[in-house]
């Protein structure tokens, strides 16, 4: 599965968007982008995953480049609940997650 | 959503016994379970896939003999870590992938186990 890198953490206001960034530029046509985040001393929970298109679900969108070698995570109005690592994992179909170091997101009041 | 079950949720055992983890997916069948391990501060590292009615794969480093792994049914995987010692404790969490998934197989996971080996 190919390499992601995440900035090790970021800061966003309550009730403002968090946009958090993941570069994936040895990405195969195969590989899908998940998201993952790991509320602390839980396992993680699945947000959202995406080939090629953006995708939106209750929890977050994903915006993924045209060349497919970075995407964004968004979370449109994030709350104290939404502190958490964040984990963006390229994976091809079957194969087992893999986790990096992620980004600890922690959301202000 | 799919939910899957750990048990004990925490445990604390004195050093050279062993213990026993439970691993349930609750309502949908899972042929693969995965085992991590997460020390504090660190990312999930995998230990393990567990495919049930066969052996357990084990990633390099991890040792088998030590990290026993059980797959017996479509619901249930169980983790055993034998003689335990004060380094093993560390949280441990389990993963089960929807029998069902198409290609891009989702995985969910249970909510951990706390070990603490004295």
């Amino acid at each position: 599965d190919a390499k992601t890198t995440q900035p090790p953490s970021m800061d966003c206001a309550e009730g403002r968007a968090a946009n958090l960034p993941c570069n994936h530029s040895t990405i195969s046509g195969n590989e899908y982008v998940y998201w993952y985040r790991q509320i602390h001393s839980q396992g993680p929970q699945y947000i959202i995953h995406g080939l090629k298109n953006n995708e939106t679900n209750e929890m977050a969108s994903l915006i993924i480049t045209e060349d497919r070698k970075s995407s964004t995570l968004i979370l449109p109005h994030a709350t104290l609940r939404d502190t958490a690592v964040y984990y963006c994992i390229a994976r091809s179909g079957g194969s087992r997650l893999t986790f990096g170091e992620g980004t600890q997101l922690t959301v202000n009041p | 959503g799919a939910v899957v079950s750990q048990h004990p949720s925490r445990v604390i055992c004195k050093s050279g016994t062993s213990v026993k983890i439970e691993c349930r997916s609750l309502d949908f069948q899972a042929t693969t379970m995965f085992w991590y391990r997460q020390f504090p501060k660190q990312s999930l590292m995998l230990m393990a896939t567990s495919n049930e009615g066969s052996k357990a794969t084990y990633e390099q480093g991890v040792e088998k003999d030590k990290f026993l792994i059980n797959h017996a049914s479509l619901t249930l995987s169980t983790l055993t870590v034998t003689s335990a010692h004060p380094e093993d404790s560390s949280f441990y969490i389990c993963s089960a992938r929807d029998l069902t998934g198409g290609l891009s197989y989702e995985q969910y996971f249970g909510p951990g186990t706390r070990l603490t080996v004295t």
